[in-house]
């Protein structure tokens, strides 16, 4: 069966500090990837998708960046973290991009930027 | 543009009550709908899905949804609610216009109170 993974679970970082949050899938080949970030429990921003090795696609112009440097594994950035940062940040995958296919999340990584 | 909407930020209901939360949307197209469920500090799970067939479908933990044309909604319910259905609950639909992505309602808190 297939899981997917995310660490750091939580994570309080400095405001200009860099970030790394890494999320990896297991059991599947060759996924679509997606990091989204809640923000006060409620919707969900799509911030980053990737289709495959490489290939990132950004929905909104922000701080953050994303790679993807193995097929299951993919990672968010930041140089410089801000205030505005700080959020509940998940890790999806699914089998396709096509709009019928589920997507399952992994548990999240929360991160406070003081 | 495509859109879902989840009017009711809280919805509370008594422990053994039916339950529905509910969703509209706004698509072109053939509209491919989820509903999932998120528990505290926790990524969201998947409940249900309609992409085309019966208009009732049934998911996880005893939900089910009415996809209803004419009135453009997809009402989640469950027959008799349990204190542990207390949670928030996302609507979401395909959006064909940003490559059949998939986007979120802002989610409806659900208490169920004993």
């Amino acid at each position: 069966s297939q899981t997917i993974h995310q660490w750091p679970a939580t994570l309080v970082q400095p405001v200009g500090s860099p970030l790394s949050l890494e999320c990896t899938v297991e059991g599947t080949s060759n996924p679509n990837l997606y990091w989204y970030r809640q923000a006060a429990g409620r919707g969900l921003q799509l911030l980053f998708y990737s289709v495959g090795i490489g290939q990132i696609s950004s929905e909104v112009p922000q701080n953050l960046s994303a790679s993807r440097p193995q097929d299951r594994q993919f990672i968010l950035s930041s140089k410089k973290l801000l205030l505005s940062d700080s959020g509940f940040y998940l890790c999806a995958w699914s089998t396709g991009l096509a709009g019928s296919e589920t997507q399952y999340f992994g548990p999240g990584t929360r991160l406070l930027v003081l | 543009a495509q859109s879902v909407a989840q009017p009711e930020d809280q919805v509370n209901v008594a422990e053994g009550n039916p339950l529905t939360v509910k969703c509209t949307y706004s698509v072109s197209g053939n509209p491919y709908l989820f509903w999932y469920v998120q528990y505290p500090n926790r990524g969201l799970q998947f409940l249900l899905k309609y992409i085309t067939g019966d208009n009732l479908v049934k998911g996880s933990y005893g939900f089910e949804a009415e996809f209803n044309k004419s009135q453009t909604s997809f009402h989640l319910k469950k027959p008799s609610a349990l204190v542990s259905d207390s949670a928030l609950y996302f609507c979401a639909v395909r959006d064909m216009n940003r490559d059949d992505k998939i986007i979120f309602g802002k989610g409806t808190r659900l208490h169920i109170l004993p």
